[in-house]
């Protein structure tokens, strides 16, 4: 069965550069999140989207900008890198249900791991 | 701040013991608990989706329950093998968009 891709797998950059991070949900999933988890922390909402909208925001910084296109994949866009921003940044996709809204299982990528120098 | 606590962080048994994790998360406004198992350079994978107090479910030897009422969750495993060593992650549904709040995971070792 086809799983979320993320590419890249790695991507290490300077400080200060940009770096784009891209996501392609499991077929037919309408809906995408993008989480971030840094050394030894929880993984941590940024943003995700339903229907190229942006349906919830989180800790996300001002330098990150996001968007979902009209094939459902997804694009995290971070200017500016800090050491900070170095982790392990996951995309996950869903079906959002008129049931059940957004309950449904997030299936997840196997995450970009970006290294800021 | 919704905080979501797991214990134990960490767990090591042997080869056919069995084992159980516990979850909390806020008993107010609750949508969904998940649960995903986690082995290092991998996609977590999706274990459950818990969504009824009172709510079991099983997969092979892994089952987990739901008590939304007190705010827990039990993930339980049977006769533990060595490729169940992994990171347990439960994330709890914060409000009706899909942001998960995660805690920070059990992660379990089995020696054979």
């Amino acid at each position: 069965a086809a799983g979320v891709i993320q590419s890249p797998r790695h991507l290490i950059k300077e400080k200060r550069e940009t770096a784009t991070l891209k996501c392609y949900p499991i077929p037919r999933h309408d809906t995408v999140y993008w989480y971030q988890q840094g050394p030894g922390q929880d993984p941590q909402f940024l943003i995700s989207f339903y229907e190229k909208m942006q349906s919830d925001k989180g800790s996300i910084p001002d330098r990150f900008s996001a968007q979902q296109f009209s094939d459902y994949h997804s694009e995290l866009n971070m200017s500016s890198l800090e050491l900070g921003d170095s982790a392990l940044y996951f995309c996950a996709s869903s079906l959002y249900r008129t049931s059940g809204g957004y309950t449904d299982t997030q299936y997840f990528g196997p995450g970009t791991r970006l290294t800021v120098l | 701040i919704l905080n979501v606590e797991q214990s134990p962080q960490s767990l090591h048994v042997q080869e056919g013991d069995s084992t159980n994790f516990t979850c909390s998360f806020p008993s107010s406004n609750f949508y969904a608990l998940h649960w995903y198992r986690w082995e290092t350079a991998k996609s977590p994978e999706a274990l459950f989706v818990m969504t009824l107090n009172g709510d079991e479910k099983k997969k092979g030897r892994i089952s987990a329950t739901l008590n939304t009422k007190e705010g827990y969750s039990y993930l339980y495993i049977k006769g533990s093998q060595p490729e169940d060593s992994a990171t347990y992650l439960c994330a709890f549904l914060s409000g009706n968009t899909g942001k998960l709040i995660f805690g920070q995971g059990t992660t379990l070792q089995v020696k054979p």
